[in-house]
């Protein structure tokens, strides 16, 4: 079955500095990539998705890049802020299982 | 937000007993998922349903048993709690290769 790593599981930045969370998944099979925010207290929140037909997917200060022959994917947050503070999931998925496999978790702090 | 409620929020019970945790969805989505949520573990998906009756199981199934006899509920059942099932269990919801909604998320303690 699928399998997500994720790194690093912690990250500290200065405010305004990009940030850069990166994941592997192992089954070539798998077509759909999404990233969920997680804030204390409350469950994931989608932030942004991308689907094996294209490389690259950009949404005002978020991005997220797909090498589909290396099998990893990446979130790049850009001018960090405050807010961005929270806890980050890469997840995978193949149209034909429906199961949403997610990675281990960063733990993003934005430091003021 | 995305129709889900999960019941209860927070639940303590002892070892060697059953525990059912609720969840119920108002948006009429085909799939629903049961996660439990540990710390360096992330979200490990414990079953799933694509429609009523139709279950599978996800990474860590031993110990859980699911139903969902109609569309809006997915019931995670554990037939006798141990320690080891203490933690922060998640339902979400998703139509097909869609974003996937979060519940708030059950706190089960098991004493």
């Amino acid at each position: 079955g699928e399998n997500v790593e994720q790194h690093p599981s912690t990250l500290s930045v200065q405010e305004g500095d990009s940030a850069v969370i990166k994941c592997t998944y192992s089954d070539s099979a798998s077509n759909y990539f999404p990233w969920y925010k997680q804030e204390l207290g409350k469950g994931p929140q989608l932030i942004i998705d991308i689907r094996s037909n294209v490389g690259e997917k950009k949404d005002q200060r978020i991005a997220v890049t797909l090498n589909k022959t290396a099998k990893h994917f990446s979130l790049h947050i850009t001018e960090t802020q405050p807010e961005d503070s929270a806890v980050y999931f890469c997840a995978a998925m193949r149209d034909s299982s429906y199961k949403l496999i997610f990675g281990s978790g960063t733990r993003l702090l934005v430091r003021p | 937000d995305a129709g889900i409620t999960q019941s209860p929020r927070h639940k303590v019970t002892e070892t060697g007993t059953p525990v059912t945790l609720r969840c119920h969805q108002t948006e009429n989505h085909r799939y629903m998922y049961w996660y439990r949520q540990d710390p360096g573990h992330g979200l490990r998906l414990i079953h799933y349903s694509y429609g009523v009756k139709d279950t599978d199981k996800g990474e860590v199934s031993d110990g859980y048993s699911v139903s969902r006899s109609k569309t809006e509920d997915f019931l995670l059942t554990l037939e006798s709690a141990t320690s080891s099932q203490t933690s922060v269990y998640f339902c979400a919801i998703s139509q097909a290769n869609t974003e996937a909604f979060f519940g708030q998320g059950t706190r089960l303690t098991v004493v």
